[in-house]
């Protein structure tokens, strides 16, 4: 399987804990995002990576979210303190330098806060 | 105002109907654009690009109108498989690739 792949699928938590997620691109895909999405919203950008380097962050990003990419191909996503309104599906996304910069979702990783 | 704006719906529409949505955006350095399809509790996946010049893609086709700052959708002879929340997506040209999507428009196709 050559796609975006996320892990974990699913991470419960309480409310207090950190988590970390991970990203792992298209191989070839030098770009890499990540988002939030609630229900019944569309995704919303959090971060976004070209190579190693975060070249834009939102501003909804608070200080206890960080991402890094530290070798320019997987990413990690950490939530320090987790809140309940953090729960949300975690996505991430792969584009190419080339072209119209599509981009490549993967399957997502759900996290519940409790 | 939200900068990319979908009717949320949902349509409802029999098989075999034809179907148009409208995406809105605000951003005038907003330079390309996309329709994703969304299955429930799934990730979005890649609908098809709208270039300037329109795009056609078997049973769907895509339109941009810079003038009036927005991207259409247009799915011909519906499908039940059809049935999906379709997202809108903009990148700036803001020397970044910060992509905004819009909330979704939900589409249900009867038998």
């Amino acid at each position: 399987d050559t796609g975006v792949s996320q892990n974990p699928r699913h991470k419960i938590t309480k409310r207090g804990q950190n988590v970390t997620f991970r990203c792992d691109p298209i191989s070839e895909h030098n770009r890499l995002y990540w988002y939030r999405q609630t229900l019944g919203q569309g995704p919303e950008f959090l971060t976004y990576f070209q190579n190693e380097a975060q070249l834009e962050k939102s501003r909804l990003l608070s200080d206890r979210f960080s991402a890094e990419r530290p070798k320019g191909s997987f990413s990690t996503l950490e939530i320090q303190r987790t809140e309940q309104g953090d729960s949300a599906m975690y996505l991430c996304a792969s584009s190419s330098y080339r072209g119209v910069r599509e981009q490549y979702f993967g399957p997502g990783t759900r996290l519940t806060v409790t | 105002r939200k900068e990319v704006e979908q009717d949320p719906g949902p349509f409802n529409v029999p098989e075999g109907a034809t179907v148009a949505f409208n995406c809105t955006y605000s951003n005038s350095a907003s330079q390309s654009f996309f329709w994703y399809r969304q299955d429930c509790r799934k990730e979005p996946k890649l609908l098809m690009s709208v270039y300037s010049s329109g795009n056609e893609d078997g049973r769907f086709t895509a339109q941009l109108n810079r003038a009036s700052q927005y991207i259409s959708l247009l799915i011909r002879d519906s499908k039940l498989s059809d049935s999906a929340t379709y997202l809108c997506a903009v990148i700036r040209n803001t020397g970044g690739f910060k992509t905004i999507f819009g909330a979704g428009t939900r589409l249900f196709v009867k038998a």
